[in-house]
């Protein structure tokens, strides 16, 4: 089935360690995105590639990078990690910006 | 300002009751309205959208919902609740904002359905 697929599910990692969360899709979508949702609240969008083209939300922190080396796959990388960044990371895909937007499972990540 | 308000926390019904989760609008132009459904530790579900066409929208697990432009309202509803609906229900509306595709999510209502 096609599908977008989060690694790892849950993600610990220690105050300042870099960490990369991983996102792959089978969906062949041009569109892939990055949310960060803390503790139920709404997802916040952290930024967006269309194709290569990286899309950053204007109050992203600069902490927060992503790569996108392919079709299939897009990175979160989180620099120094703060005790704030504790959250879960929602991917999603749409085939064109218009579409419906589909989201991985998350990675819920902890910061010690 | 583009918004979406979920205006309650929660909402609680018995099993087979009808279940309505309410949610309204503010955007400039038509709307792109989405629901999506988050259980536990898990990512978004889609369940259900509205581009154009007709105001009552069909979706997944027997969900459905209502566009009302003058109420500026997009209620999700489901005539037999199931205690398996229990789950956090989320309203987007798309920012018509530039070409982003971006969401911009309601806060989110947590439907408890009892046995």
């Amino acid at each position: 089935d096609a599908m977008v697929i989060q690694n790892p599910r849950y993600q610990v990692t220690q105050f300042g360690k870099p960490v990369t969360l991983s996102c792959s899709q089978t969906l062949n979508h041009n569109v892939m995105y990055w949310y960060q949702q803390k503790s139920s609240q709404a997802p916040k969008l952290l930024f967006h590639y269309y194709d290569k083209d990286f899309n950053n939300e204007a109050d992203t922190p600069d902490n927060f990078q992503s790569r996108r080396p392919n079709t299939s796959f897009c990175f979160l990388d989180i620099r120094s990690p703060g005790l704030g960044d504790a959250a879960m990371y929602l991917c999603a895909t749409s085939r064109d910006r218009p579409d419906t937007q589909y989201f991985g499972p998350g990675t819920r990540l902890t910061v010690l | 300002a583009q918004s979406v308000a979920q205006p309650e926390d929660q909402v609680n019904v018995a099993e087979g009751n009808p279940l309505t989760v309410k949610c309204t609008y503010s955007v400039s132009g038509n709307p792109y309205l989405f629901w999506y459904v988050q259980y536990p530790n898990r990512g978004l579900q889609f369940l259900l959208k509205y581009i154009t066409g007709d105001n009552l929208v069909k979706g997944s697990y027997g969900f459905e919902a209502e566009f009302n432009k003058s109420q500026t309202s997009f209620h999700l509803k489901k005539p037999s609740a199931l205690v398996s609906d229990s789950a956090l229900y989320f309203c987007a509306v798309r920012d018509m904002r530039g070409n982003t595709g971006k969401l911009i999510f309601g806060q989110g209502t947590t439907l408890q359905v009892k046995p």
